[in-house]
């Protein structure tokens, strides 16, 4: 099975900030990655999808990159409205995981 | 408006079975993916079960395999999951999601949940 870890699993940063989030596969899942943003009480949300493609309606200061074992999201500058936890999600086989989640909030 | 919404949470003894449904409205199921999705309260997320558009695939996750069955009734809009076997473990709030994409490699509709609790 392919396992997912992420790093940082919290982080604190200030408005208008850059923030970047890790995803790690344990095995090659190519550019089959997707990230999701969930907030408190609320279903999650597709954010990207295929490692790099945003979503219809995600703000642009959202951005995902890497492709293999080594995956990155970015919030180019970071809003309020962007605490949440993030969840990366592989589907490389038929037995898609998620990672742990990052949980962001802001200082 | 286009949303899922699941039903059928309640609390059930450990052993017991259970069986949630999820129905769709404001589009049509047929030529979509489905899957649950559960997450215990304050955790993550861990797919369980998913279903290809046409039926073709259907999938689980080791820790239900065997003890939960999926399925689909495109006539009804809706997507079940059968739950045989429960156990304190499985306590959590269950997802449905849709995969625009015919499969089940992502989730990009979700429903608000609806909560099993396996307790004695």
């Amino acid at each position: 099975d392919i396992q997912m870890t992420q790093s940082p699993p919290s982080l604190s940063s200030s408005v208008g900030d850059r923030v970047t989030i890790t995803c790690q596969a344990s095995q090659d899942i190519s550019s089959y990655l997707n990230w999701y943003q969930q907030k408190p009480g609320i279903a999650p949300k597709l954010l990207i999808y295929d490692a790099s493609t945003l979503e219809t309606g995600v703000p642009s200061r959202f951005t995902g990159s890497g492709s293999g074992t080594h995956f990155i999201l970015t919030i180019t500058s970071l809003q309020p409205e962007d605490i949440a936890t993030y969840y990366c999600q592989h589907f490389a086989d038929l037995s898609p995981t998620f990672g742990p989640g990052t949980k962001v909030t802001v200082k | 408006e286009v949303q899922v919404v699941e039903s059928g949470g309640r609390v059930v003894r450990p052993g017991g079975s259970l069986r949630l449904s999820c129905v769709a409205s404001g589009f049509t199921l047929e030529d979509y993916g489905l899957s649950w999705v559960r997450q215990v309260p304050g955790k993550g997320l861990e797919w369980i079960s998913g279903i290809y558009w046409n039926g073709g695939n259907i999938g689980y996750a080791d820790s239900v395999k065997g003890r939960f069955t999926i399925s689909r009734d495109n006539a009804k809009n809706s997507v079940f999951l059968q739950m045989d076997s429960l156990r304190v473990e499985d306590t959590a709030f269950y997802h449905c999601a849709v995969d625009y994409s015919g499969s089940y490699s992502r989730f990009d509709l979700w429903g608000q949940g609806t909560l099993v609790t396996v307790s004695s």
